[in-house]
């Protein structure tokens, strides 16, 4: 079964740091999109991404955030100084069409900034 | 704003045992709504959805049914097992073209 792949499954990072979020979508899916969520906490929606451009994004995701599909098969997530609260799991997801029904998931990284 | 909102975990269990898990809802107007379950080092999977009031979505044994007088989509199965430990995500989903909102997750731990 066609799967999203997330690397690495863990990051840790210094604050101030950059990091880039990998993840590898179905190969056929046209909509992307990040969520996290931070420990003990709900999953928070970030971004969502099609035909090479940013659809729709939340207030977390400020300019600290930036997503990219840079070569047609990997789409990342930078955070470009992280802070301690972007602690959190962060989870990719893709879908060939909109809506929730056809959503799959990846694994997700966790994130830890210390 | 829309919102959602889960009973608190964990939640232990023997093998056979009766599961609820309780998801109330505020949003405006008829959300979709859907269970989402996580297994141990897996990503999030659509467990079941319903799509208007009084629909029940079932799958592996689970059901909810979409009650729109008490904004719930409570989680129920009759005899869980082992496999059945993960966490469990409750969401809904304004229209078709919008984000999914989830809830916080409840952790079901099965032993037998």
């Amino acid at each position: 079964e066609p799967e999203v792949t997330q690397t690495p499954s863990h990051q840790v990072t210094q604050m101030g740091q950059e990091v880039i979020l990998r993840c590898v979508p179905i190969s056929n899916h046209l909509y992307f999109y990040w969520y996290r969520q931070i420990l003990g906490q709900k999953v928070e929606f970030l971004v969502s991404f099609y035909n090479n451009e940013i659809s729709e994004k939340s207030e977390i995701f400020d300019d600290q955030f930036s997503v990219e599909r840079p070569d047609g098969s990997n789409f990342t997530l930078k955070i470009r100084s992280t802070k301690l609260e972007d602690s959190a799991m962060y989870f990719c997801a893709s879908s060939d069409e909109q809506g929730a029904e056809k959503l799959f998931f990846g694994s997700g990284t966790q994130l830890s900034v210390l | 704003g829309n919102s959602v909102t889960q009973m608190e975990g964990p939640v232990t269990l023997s093998e056979e045992a009766f599961l609820t898990i309780n998801c109330t809802y505020t949003a405006t107007g008829y959300p979709s709504l859907f269970w989402y379950v996580q297994y141990p080092g897996e990503g999030l999977q659509l467990l079941l959805k319903a799509t208007k009031a009084d629909d029940k979505g079932s799958n592996k044994g689970f059901e909810a049914t979409y009650r729109k007088e008490t904004t719930s989509f409570h989680l129920e199965k009759g005899s869980v097992q082992v496999s059945d430990s993960a966490v469990y995500f409750c969401a809904l989903m304004k229209t078709s073209y919008d984000k999914v909102i989830f809830g916080p997750g409840t952790s079901l731990s099965v032993i037998p």
